[in-house]
């Protein structure tokens, strides 16, 4: 099974509006993180906001929150006021503690295409 | 300060020759990994390095790849004999600590194995 899935491959919004993008995961770890990142078009991965499974409140950076339901195994990435400059890959990842070596697993990634 | 980089940017090779890559991590960074990440496909882990120790391999998808960080600095993937699979973005990322949770990434390398 997947352990990240984003079930949409391109999003648009338009500029000024708020847009979620969805990311599920899968593991039986109880203790992980869940982290977002952006990806323009020059290729380099920008860290955006991470949420750890044992953190009470949606973590939250600046435009950028994360409406994390545990239950539903969820984390949903909300951009609010979007800029034009928001248009770009975006991938929700996991880091399970179970995992010696740290590494992030990632999902296929939103495109996402804010008009103005 | 500087970020992680990585050269060269892009790298074209004919099927067969063996490639390097270069990764330096922020200054300090304990942790260091490779993913590879195929055109419009999310990054997949490749190696994990804790200073020199390489701890996990086991997303190397062939024993033509081969990683290392001798000094626990600098790192190189080496690919050898190169097949057109094996053309993809090969992202470094470095982290500060060994739980530190925030990866720093690279620009990438872009292969093309014609």
């Amino acid at each position: 099974a997947q352990k990240i899935t984003q079930t949409q491959p391109g999003m648009f919004v338009q500029e000024k509006e708020a847009v979620t993008l969805d990311c599920t995961y899968d593991t039986s770890d109880p203790s992980y993180g869940l982290f977002w990142y952006k990806q323009p078009s020059s290729g380099e991965m920008i860290f955006l906001i991470y949420q750890g499974s044992y953190d009470q409140q949606n973590a939250t950076e600046g435009r950028y929150s994360l409406n994390f339901q545990k239950a539903r195994k969820s984390a949903n990435l909300v951009i609010s006021a979007s800029q034009l400059g928001d248009s770009a890959m975006y991938f929700c990842a996991m880091r399970e503690a179970n995992n010696a070596g740290n590494m992030l697993t990632f999902g296929g990634g939103t495109r996402l295409m804010v008009k103005p | 300060g500087a970020g992680v980089s990585q050269s060269p940017r892009y790298k074209v090779a004919k099927r067969g020759q063996d490639v390097a890559l270069r990764c330096d991590p922020i200054s300090g960074h304990v942790s260091l990994f490779w993913y590879q990440q195929a055109l419009g496909q999310g990054p997949e882990f490749l190696t994990y390095f804790q200073n020199e120790a390489q701890l996990d391999k086991s997303g190397l998808p062939s024993d033509r790849f081969f990683a290392e960080r001798p000094e626990g600095s600098v790192s190189t993937l080496k690919i050898q004999r190169t097949q057109q699979e094996d053309s993809a973005v090969y992202l470094c990322a470095s982290s500060l600590s060994i739980w530190g949770y925030e990866q720093f990434f690279g620009p990438g390398t872009r292969l093309t194995v014609l």
